[in-house]
């Protein structure tokens, strides 16, 4: 079974429509990551949570929320899509306890938002 | 912004040869590190240097780091059609408390 999972793989919904992005995590890891991925631009930090009761914001939050249920779940909320919100979503996992450590990632989620 | 950037781009070989791609990056770093991203899927990672390391190698992966020009290299030799996919750098910033910033990455193509 995968490390990470992300849930739904694909979907496509309407612009002003509500969505959830979740990820699961067996690892055991402490620090999770939320990304997008758009053609040309890397992968871009959304938000991240060193453990179940921290959230900060990355680089691209804004139109963004995020849970951290507990330990292997997090996830992301689009409050009201929009088209440019159209992207490539991963989640990743890391160990906690210092700087930089490798990072796994989950197999992404298609969204687009018509 | 703290994102460094990869060249070239995208880079086409023939199997059998070896490939070079490069990272430059703008403040200090704990580590830098390299991922593989097969097409529309999850990253993979591949190698992890550090600061304080110049070299490092797995398999056919060759990686450099130079500190005095804030760049890296990743060197696959001996290319494979099944290397064909895009490699991104990510950089452990000390100024980020932990998170990794990732290039734009050079898309590999290795053709049979």
């Amino acid at each position: 079974d995968a490390d990470v999972t992300q849930t739904p793989r694909n979907r496509i919904t309407k612009t002003g429509k509500r969505i959830m992005l979740e990820c699961s995590q067996t690892k055991g890891h402490d620090r999770m990551y939320w990304y997008r991925q758009d053609p040309g631009l890397g992968l871009r930090l959304i938000y991240y949570s060193f453990d179940v009761k921290d959230i900060n914001k990355g680089e691209i939050s804004d139109g963004y929320s995020v849970s951290r249920q507990a330990q292997a779940k997090f996830s992301l909320s689009l409050e009201s899509a929009i088209p440019n919100q159209t992207a490539l979503y991963f989640c990743a996992t890391s160990p906690g306890t210092s700087l930089g450590h490798e990072q796994f990632f989950g197999p992404g989620t298609r969204l687009t938002v018509l | 912004s703290q994102q460094g950037e990869e060249d070239p781009q995208a880079l086409s070989i023939q199997e059998g040869e070896n490939a070079t791609m490069n990272c430059s990056y703008k403040t200090s770093i704990n580590n830098l590190q390299w991922y593989r991203q097969n097409s529309g899927r999850g990253l993979v990672h591949l190698i992890l240097i550090r600061s304080n390391e110049r070299e490092k190698h797995s398999g056919r992966l060759r990686v450099t780091l130079d500190t005095s020009k804030k760049s890296s290299s990743l060197l696959i030799t001996a290319s494979r059609a099944a290397d064909t996919a895009s490699y991104f750098c990510a950089t452990a910033y000390y100024n980020q408390g932990g998170k990794l910033i990732f290039g734009q990455g050079t898309e590999l193509s290795v053709k049979p």
